[in-house]
């Protein structure tokens, strides 16, 4: 099955410094999608970006699809950013989707 | 919008013993997917329902099962409970089947433990 692949698995930074998360993919994807996990455990969507750049606020991601890569860009984290964000992509095959998610990289930002 | 819901949010159980957990979605999603969550196998699909069929299912064992409902609500049924599936079990939902499939959100999750 594909292979996905984030990187740094753990990041730790001081309030107000920026970050870059990395997720590779090994084939090609339908769909890719950015989740961040608070300490309760609640998924929370972050970006569908099957490619191009996406901004929300102090966050951006870009997915270059053709290079099987996605980047989710923190800037100016504050303390509530903390926990794993994850990456997930979706493979279309015979009708049916499955959405494989990387390992994660546990972000803490300390004060 | 109302999220997606999940029912009982922490459940201790013995070994052997069977569990059913509970997944409202959000309004209007037809496709609810399960996955578990551990330590050391990270994020897992288990399997994913559509207008009451099951349309996908991942590697785990028969003693996984689910279903779904007509208004959408899913449960899913874990039988002959076992160390290793102490676990925190989360469900998604989708619009369904298409463009919209991996677009999905998902509900806080049950945490089971399993002792």
């Amino acid at each position: 099955g594909i292979q996905v692949e984030q990187s740094p698995p753990d990041l730790i930074l001081q309030e107000g410094a920026n970050s870059t998360l990395r997720c590779n993919f090994s084939d090609s994807v339908n769909n890719l999608q950015w989740f961040h996990q608070n300490p309760w455990g609640q998924l929370i969507n972050l970006f569908y970006i099957p490619s191009g750049t996406k901004q929300n606020g102090r966050l951006s991601a870009t997915t270059v699809a053709t290079e099987r890569y996605s980047l989710l860009y923190i800037s100016s984290s504050q303390t509530t950013d903390s926990g794993v964000y994850f990456c997930a992509v979706e493979r279309r095959n015979s009708g049916y989707s499955t959405l494989t998610f990387g390992k994660g990289t546990m972000l803490l930002v300390s004060p | 919008k109302a999220g997606v819901t999940q029912t009982p949010r922490y459940l201790i159980k013995t070994r052997g013993q069977q569990v059913t957990l509970s997944c409202s979605p959000i309004s209007g999603h037809r496709s609810v997917s399960w996955y578990q969550q551990t330590p050391g196998q990270g994020l897992q699909f288990l399997f994913e329902y559509f207008s009451e069929t099951q349309r996908n299912k991942g590697n785990f064992p028969g003693r996984f099962s689910g279903r779904q409902f007509s208004n959408s609500r899913s449960e899913m049924n874990v039988s002959t409970l076992e160390l290793g599936d102490s676990a925190l079990y989360l469900c998604a939902s989708s619009l369904g089947p298409g463009q919209d499939w991996a677009e999905q959100y998902f509900g806080p999750g049950t945490r089971l433990t399993v002792t």
